[in-house]
């Protein structure tokens, strides 16, 4: 089955620190990514998707993912962040099958402090 | 574009009695809707995709009986939590891709704001 695993679940920075959050997930066929954002009270909102292509995505809000296929990662990067970033950040997976539409698999989350 | 609303945001019901959550497109029509459930600091369980005119496909472990899902049209699926007990309180969060978008597939899932239920 496939799975989704986001290693840190909890990450402090100050203002202007550069953030790497990373993804990997357990698939040998074609995916689609995607990382989803939670703001505090707000509901998940796409940060930015990966369904082929270069694999260098940017997303909104300076954030931008690469895909390494041969490690079966896609981690999140922003190179300053700001307060306003603080919230749950969750990576997702969608696996083809024949090009039909599939069900998300999702991480565990990854909650994100970004101290002022 | 691409705006999910759910109804009710928040629901507080007795142990035993059914309650309907309301999940639509506000301004794209959806032919599958997926429902999801979000434990507290734990990702979100997918419990069912939602194809309109069609059974909903539950995910494994999830009742069918008790978890019923009702596509009725383009833009409105629902969720009736039947008999309703405690553990089955929970943010239930649904999602929708556009149909028939000229860019987009509908790998792309828009998610609405959720529901709270809880069960007393």
């Amino acid at each position: 089955a496939q799975s989704v695993s986001q290693h840190n679940h909890h990450v402090i920075l100050s203002e202007a620190a550069s953030l790497e959050l990373g993804c990997n997930y357990s698939y040998g066929g074609t995916v689609n990514l995607f990382w989803y954002v939670q703001y505090p009270g707000q509901h998940l909102q796409l940060l930015l998707k990966y369904f082929s292509g270069d694999p260098l995505v940017k997303g909104i809000k300076g954030f931008e993912a690469e895909f390494i296929k041969s490690k079966f990662s896609f981690n999140l990067r922003k190179p300053s962040v700001q307060w306003s970033d603080t919230a749950e950040y969750f990576c997702a997976v969608n696996a083809r099958y024949g090009g039909a539409t599939n069900k998300l698999i999702f991480g565990t989350g990854t909650l994100l402090a970004v101290q002022p | 574009g691409a705006v999910v609303s759910q109804h009710p945001s928040r629901v507080i019901c007795k142990s035993g009695t059914s309650v309907k959550i309301e999940c639509r497109s506000l301004d794209f029509q959806a032919t599958t809707m997926f429902w999801y459930r979000q434990f507290p600091k734990k990702s979100l369980m997918l419990m069912a995709t939602s194809n309109e005119g069609s059974k909903a496909t539950y995910e494994q472990g999830v009742e069918k009986d008790k978890f019923l899902i009702n596509h009725a049209s383009l833009t409105l699926s629902t969720l009736t939590v039947t008999s309703a007990h405690p553990e089955d309180s929970s943010f239930y969060i649904c999602s929708a891709g556009r149909t028939s978008h000229p860019t987009e597939s509908t790998d792309t899932q828009y998610f609405g704001p959720g529901t709270r239920l809880t069960v007393l």
